[in-house]
């Protein structure tokens, strides 16, 4: 069955310094889409990036990366340069491609940056 | 920019109330979502509907039923609120097919039940 998997329940990370947070997944299918999330203390989650499973390159949006590893089925995100408002939960998600409507979510990293 | 919104940012009921958490999308998507949200569990679905009048069970449908009457809105019920059922809701739309399309996301509503 599908799953996803966020082994690192809290983080802490120096502002200005990057951090990986980790994401593994499990799916029989070929063809899928991985995504990530921000949510702040505010509560509404906001899209962060995405990498489809057909992608030779890695999704990069600004600040965040993508660290796609098929063969070992992880989808880590590298936030550099961290910012005081990167603080917030972090949800690492999952659409397969055989005409499921669903996207698998995982239990989410939260993310502390230091001054 | 793609705006969804919830009737309640906090919501507190009695246990055996009937419960309405709305959600409103604007930009004309036909999938909508409703999700809880429990510290150490992440996003469990509840149910969702891929067009008006269509709806699917998702992991965590007890308890719960949807109402899908117009494109741009989905609405949760509780039938009978129980305090199990204290959560954060949260709702969502995505467009119909492709695997890149992302989930937008609503503020959410923090309900107690009392």
């Amino acid at each position: 069955a599908q799953k996803i998997t966020q082994t690192q329940p809290g983080m802490f990370v120096q502002e200005k310094e990057a951090v990986t947070l980790d994401c593994t997944y499990d799916t029989s299918d070929q063809s899928y889409g991985l995504f990530w999330y921000k949510q702040p203390s505010s509560g509404e989650m906001i899209f962060l990036i995405y990498q489809g499973s057909y992608d030779e390159q890695n999704a990069t949006e600004g600040r965040y990366s993508l660290n796609f590893q098929k063969a070992r089925k992880s989808a880590n995100l590298v936030i550099s340069a961290s910012q005081l408002g990167d603080s917030a939960m972090y949800f690492c998600a999952m659409r397969e491609g055989s005409g499921t409507y669903k996207y698998i979510f995982g239990t989410g990293t939260r993310l502390k940056v230091l001054a | 920019d793609v705006k969804v919104t919830q009737s309640s940012r906090y919501l507190v009921k009695r246990t055996g109330e009937k419960v309405f958490l709305e959600c409103v999308q604007d930009m004309d998507h036909e999938n909508m979502f409703w999700y809880r949200q429990d510290p150490g569990l992440g996003l469990r679905l509840i149910y969702f509907s891929y067009d008006v009048k269509m709806k699917e069970k998702g992991d965590i449908p007890e308890g719960y039923s949807v109402s899908r009457e117009k494109k741009e809105r989905f609405s949760l019920i509780l039938e009978s609120a129980s305090t199990n059922q204290t959560s954060m809701y949260l709702c969502a739309s995505s467009l119909f097919m492709g695997l890149t399309n992302e989930q937008f996301f609503g503020p959410g509503t923090r309900l107690t039940v009392l």
